[in-house]
């Protein structure tokens, strides 16, 4: 079974925090992915990650960077936290195109940030 | 640009009686099209998927969904429901000639079912 872990179910931090989101896949996947999830707007794309030290934008890169030093790790940083981040970040991995493209999500860290 | 568009937020049905989630999308390319759900607390996991081949998709606990290519549609359907489909579900598509696989999801559809 492919498995998808994130540091923290819940994380409350201070505006103007550096926050760091950790994600760990054991599955060997070449591509990682950083969502947030906000009542009725479903997830939304912030960054993703197809091969080590690579990365691209997602749909909402704005505030936030990533990195990928590691094929199975994949860290989201909110550089200065601020409260309109408040929300789930939910973290996922693929195989690559071809392979049944299927992602697979960790449970989900529910930030607050005050 | 992709969109994906889940028309009803919240779905109250009741045990045993059928539901149908509608998922329209808008590509100007060849999609793969996905059904995830989120359990209270919990990730999301693949309830079943279109790559090609049969548009009529089976997938795992009773569910099924028909890809309709002239109407842009992949409408989740189950016919009879319980207690634990309880969920919110998703519909997302994945641009075929885009790098990675990216997903753009629709807004989620709240499924509430009743005794």
């Amino acid at each position: 079974d492919v498995k998808v872990t994130q540091s923290s179910r819940y994380l409350v931090k201070r505006t103007g925090e550096k926050v760091f989101l950790e994600c760990v896949q054991d599955m060997d996947h070449e591509n990682m992915f950083w969502y947030r999830q906000d009542p009725g707007l479903g997830l939304r794309l912030i960054y993703f990650s197809y091969d080590v030290k690579m990365k691209e934008k997602g749909d909402i890169p704005e505030g936030y960077s990533v990195s990928r030093e590691k094929k199975e790790r994949f860290s989201l940083i909110l550089e200065s936290a601020s409260t309109n981040q408040t929300s789930m970040y939910l973290c996922a991995s693929s195989p690559p195109r071809g392979m049944g493209d299927t992602q697979y999500f960790g449970p989900g860290t529910r930030l607050t940030v005050l | 640009a992709q969109s994906v568009t889940q028309l009803d937020s919240q779905v109250p049905v009741f045990e045993e009686a059928p539901v149908e989630l509608r998922c329209n999308y808008s590509s100007s390319v060849s999609v793969y099209l996905f059904w995830y759900v989120q359990y209270p607390n919990q990730g999301l996991q693949l309830l079943l998927k279109y790559l090609s081949g049969s548009t009529l998709v089976k997938g795992i606990n009773g569910f099924e969904a028909e890809f309709n290519k002239s109407q842009t549609s992949f409408h989740l359907r189950k016919p009879s429901v319980h207690i634990s489909d309880t969920a919110e579900y998703f519909c997302a598509v994945s641009d075929l000639k885009a790098a990675g696989n990216k997903l753009t999801f629709g807004g989620g559809t709240r499924v509430l079912v009743k005794p």
